[in-house]
């Protein structure tokens, strides 16, 4: 069961280009995390959302958490091919498990 | 910071038989153990939430029978694939929720990439 879709699934841009990662959910949530993975390795944490409205940024990423708690965006400012990833958001469900969403598959040409 | 080791990182067998993969927590004590299953390119699957002592909790669709899992202590979580098919090949991924630690935060093990021939 996973209770975040995130959109688009899939996503070519070129270098420089700016682009946005959205996650959405019908459930509410105390917080909402951020990963971005390599292709076999394990998740990193990039940041965690807590309260409704609030905005973070780490250098050219800009990520956001919706009013409602419900919905969360990530926006990357000039990308490098280095962001190249697969960048996943994550919740806690309502007992003790912690879901990730569908995932976006981003790849940044030079 | 917190080290979660996950062993072995790569595994290849033979249909039929079994595999163990092993879920260490290095430096802290690991209340929760949360085994992820994913494919080239998708999402972690959850597959199961393990608490130490206790039965595994299993996500629908999930075998339990076929996927054993075992959290005996605080620092150690296992997932045994039972008679694996070509199917069950896949990255599986564990992570470890921490006692004392941000209840939001995980730590993750760098995976095992299973082949099944």
């Amino acid at each position: 069961t996973q209770l975040l879709e995130q959109s688009p699934q899939f996503l070519s841009i070129q270098e420089g280009e700016n682009l946005t990662v959205y996650c959405n959910s019908s459930s509410v949530f105390s917080s909402l995390q951020w990963y971005r993975q390599e292709p076999g390795e394990g998740p990193v944490l990039l940041v965690t959302v807590v309260t409704g409205g609030e905005v973070k940024k780490l250098k050219r990423l800009t990520f956001q958490f919706g009013d409602a708690r419900k919905d969360s965006s990530l926006h990357i400012t000039a990308a490098q091919p280095g962001d190249t990833g697969l960048y996943l958001c994550a919740g806690g469900g309502t007992g003790n498990q912690f879901y990730f969403g569908t995932g976006t598959s981003l790849t940044v040409i030079p | 910071g917190a080290v979660v080791s996950q062993h072995p990182s790569r595994v290849i067998c033979k249909s039929g038989t079994s595999v163990k993969i092993e879920c260490r927590s290095l430096d802290f004590q690991a209340t929760t153990m949360f085994w992820y299953r994913q494919f080239p390119k998708q999402s972690l699957m959850l597959m199961a939430t393990s608490n130490e002592g206790s039965k595994a909790t299993y996500e629908q669709g999930v075998e339990k029978d076929k996927f054993l899992i075992n959290h005996a202590s605080l620092t150690l979580s296992t997932l045994t694939v039972t008679s694996a098919h070509p199917e069950d090949s896949s990255f599986y991924i564990c992570s470890a929720r921490g006692w004392g630690h941000s209840l939001e935060k995980l730590f993750f093990g760098s995976g095992t990439q299973l082949s099944v021939l």
